[in-house]
């Protein structure tokens, strides 16, 4: 099945501790980004990724970091979570970025206390 | 950045009625996207519109990419309860760098739609 999987679904964690979400998909997609979603903000987006090797920030990077080394696999990195990155995480991925629908996952919903 | 307004931010109807929904943005797209968001998932593709003026038809839902390219409605007919959840509407304008074409996608706040049977 053609599928983002997103990885874990929740977690809660304490200021400062560093975490890593792990995104892959299975359909050779080369677009692939990290949104976080909040109450009357809509979906935001964090980092996108046109290829391997080739990332670039979003709307809102700040405080986060991503790589992508193979095709499949987009990890969202928090080197020192603080407690407004509380928030719906999403990771989305698109054969293309344009004209091409984006797939998204199922969500990490991350709670930093 | 490009902002986009959706409105309205959250709509209460009786199973059965007629919903509209809209976005309107100070900036032109070349594209505009509708998505739904069911409770506890991903938002998942409704409808896509590519050209202004374009009108697109998915079952019950009907969407349209207005003449300006600053605006798009979502219009679903006849609500059922599985119709609650949160609609996305998302703008992306065409760019071209090094013969590649890409274009970042903006969404709206959303529109939460409750429907009561």
């Amino acid at each position: 099945e053609a599928q983002v999987t997103q990885n874990p679904r929740y977690l809660i964690t304490v200021t400062g501790k560093k975490l890593t979400v792990t995104c892959s998909q299975n359909m050779n997609h080369e677009y692939m980004s990290w949104y976080r979603q909040d109450p009357g903000l809509g979906l935001r987006q964090i980092y996108y990724s046109m290829n391997v090797e080739v990332t670039d920030k979003g709307d809102v990077p700040e405080g986060y970091k991503v790589s992508r080394k193979e095709k499949r696999n987009f990890p969202l990195i928090l080197e020192s979570p603080s407690p407004n990155q509380t928030s719906l995480y999403f990771c989305a991925s698109s054969f293309r970025l344009y004209n091409s629908p984006l797939h998204f996952g199922n969500g990490t919903r991350l709670t930093v206390t | 950045g490009q902002q986009l307004n959706q409105s309205p931010q959250s709509m209460f109807i009786q199973e059965g009625e007629d919903v509209s929904m809209n976005c309107t943005s100070s900036s032109i797209f070349n594209t505009w996207l509708w998505y739904k968001q069911d409770p506890g998932e991903g938002p998942v593709l409704l409808i896509a519109l590519y050209k202004a003026g374009e009108l697109t038809s998915n079952g019950r839902l009907t969407a349209q990419f207005g003449i300006t390219r600053k605006d798009s409605f979502l219009n679903i007919s006849a609500s059922i309860p599985s119709d609650v959840g949160i609609y996305f509407c998302a703008g992306q304008r065409l760019a071209n760098a090094g013969g590649t074409s890409y274009g970042k996608l903006t969404f709206g706040q959303g529109t939460i739609l409750t429907v009561h049977p």
